[in-house]
């Protein structure tokens, strides 16, 4: 039973490109979360979404950041026109339905712009 | 807004002492109280956690203290072994919400051997 998968582990964008994250979550988990960690930081909520459903985005920045489950396929945290302030690890959890509440994270994504 | 205190932000204990971490929320609707164990460079590792209802749990040295009037949570560690060293983070949630976690800041542990 594989857990939670993320891709890449590492990316590294420059200034003013997209960066694409992934997260598949475990079989049978059809709720993901999407955390941001600073260097030296606590995790920070971002979004909270269903299969083809933005449940609570009420973390994410208004501009450049999106997030998409769609019915089929991984779940995808899309930044646009990347700055270096985004540089973070970015952290997906999946959780069951009906035990919403407790999430299995994912190995990560550490995304460096330059 | 929801607020997670965590205390202290880092910890160093010699082998085989106790070590605890205490979390303040402000959200009185929360009511699930997870802690998180997370390695340099690791993915964030649940260890324990705890629901309104009770006030105590415990799995093997780890254990979780709940004290909802006050609305402080704690971790505590006995006997501690150098690989409890890590990054240690309190969250809370609210289960009728979106079951979204408020994280604190988290406690770097030491465990000297």
């Amino acid at each position: 039973n594989a857990g939670v998968m993320q891709n890449p582990r590492h990316l590294v964008r420059r200034r003013g490109q997209e960066a694409r994250l992934r997260c598949s979550p475990m079989k049978g988990h059809s709720h993901v979360y999407w955390y941001r960690q600073l260097p030296e930081e606590g995790l920070k909520f971002m979004v909270y979404l269903q299969k083809e459903n933005i449940i609570d985005e009420s973390g994410m920045p208004k501009e450049r950041f999106s997030a998409e489950f769609p019915k089929e396929g991984p779940s995808i945290l899309r930044i646009q026109q990347v700055v270096r302030g985004d540089s973070a690890a970015y952290f997906c959890a999946s959780s069951l339905p009906g035990v919403q509440e407790t999430q299995y994270f994912g190995p990560g994504t550490r995304l460096l712009v330059l | 807004g929801e607020n997670v205190e965590q205390h202290p932000s880092t910890l160093s204990v010699q082998e085989g002492d106790s070590a605890v971490i205490k979390c303040t929320y402000s959200d009185s609707a929360s009511n699930y109280f997870p802690w998180y164990k997370q390695e340099l460079g690791k993915r964030p590792q649940l260890i324990i956690d705890i629901r309104s209802n009770v006030g105590e749990k415990k799995d093997q040295r780890i254990a979780v203290t709940l004290n909802k009037t006050a609305k402080h949570f704690s971790l505590h560690i006995t006997e501690t072994q150098p690989e409890d060293s890590a990054v240690y983070f309190c969250a809370a949630s609210t289960t009728s919400g979106t079951y979204k976690y408020i994280f604190g800041t988290g406690t770097r542990l030491k465990v000297l051997a």
